[in-house]
């Protein structure tokens, strides 16, 4: 079975500019999180989708971050204008149901310059 | 607010040895789930155990096993017969009746050969 798979994995920008992070979950799970991790701590979540419903996005800063899972599989997440303070690795994850374990994908790793 | 803490940053332990990371959490849902990931260097969270709150027995998956001593809220993780593969950074993390899985800032482990 394959895993969550996520892309790019590495990304640099300058700041201001547009970046854009896609995940595919895991077949036939229906839950999908995006969690943000700073270098030495643990994940925290910033939006968690049933489906293509985005139920809950109460940590996403929504004055720049944006994300979609059009279809209730792919989902993107997107950050317009980057600022230097949004570097970060960038993991996406995905369960069965909401109180499954949640498996993740490898991350992406932002730099913002 | 939901909360995990993780007191031990690193530690060290020799080859075949067993060790215990340290968790405890704080919540007021009668009912949440405990999870421990590891992290590797490559980036991935890898799911190692879970136990429920009401689970009457320790929850163990092959070397791994979870001391749950609910009274006192603390979680603790024990790697038996450590490999050189089990260095990592080790998550204690918490799922609340709000589907949050909520991290602690976690522990760094070194297996010495």
């Amino acid at each position: 079975e394959a895993g969550v798979v996520q892309s790019p994995r590495y990304k640099i920008i300058e700041k201001k500019q547009p970046v854009a992070f896609w995940c595919n979950p895991i077949s036939g799970h229906n839950t999908l999180y995006w969690y943000l991790q700073n270098l030495g701590q643990g994940p925290e979540l910033l939006i968690r989708y049933e489906n293509e419903e985005a139920v809950d996005d109460s940590q996403l800063p929504k004055d720049r971050f944006s994300a979609e899972r059009l279809k209730g599989v792919d989902s993107t997440l997107k950050i317009q204008p980057a600022e230097l303070g949004d570097s970060a690795v960038y993991l996406c994850a995905s369960s069965p149901t909401p109180t499954g374990e949640q498996y993740f994908g490898p991350g992406t790793r932002l730099t913002v310059t | 607010a939901q909360k995990i803490t993780q007191t031990q940053p690193g530690m060290f332990v020799q080859e075949k040895e067993a060790v215990t990371l340290d968790c405890t959490y704080d919540t007021s849902d009668p009912s949440y789930g405990l999870f421990w990931y590891k992290q590797p260097s490559s980036g991935e969270m890898i799911f190692l155990i879970y136990q429920g709150s009401y689970d009457q027995q320790n929850a163990t998956e092959g070397r791994y096993s979870l001391n749950f001593q609910k009274a006192r809220k603390s979680a603790n993780l024990v790697i038996s017969a450590s490999q050189l593969g089990d260095s990592a950074m080790y998550f204690c993390a918490m799922l609340t009746n709000d589907y949050k899985l909520s991290f602690g800032a976690g522990t760094t482990v070194t297996v010495r050969a």
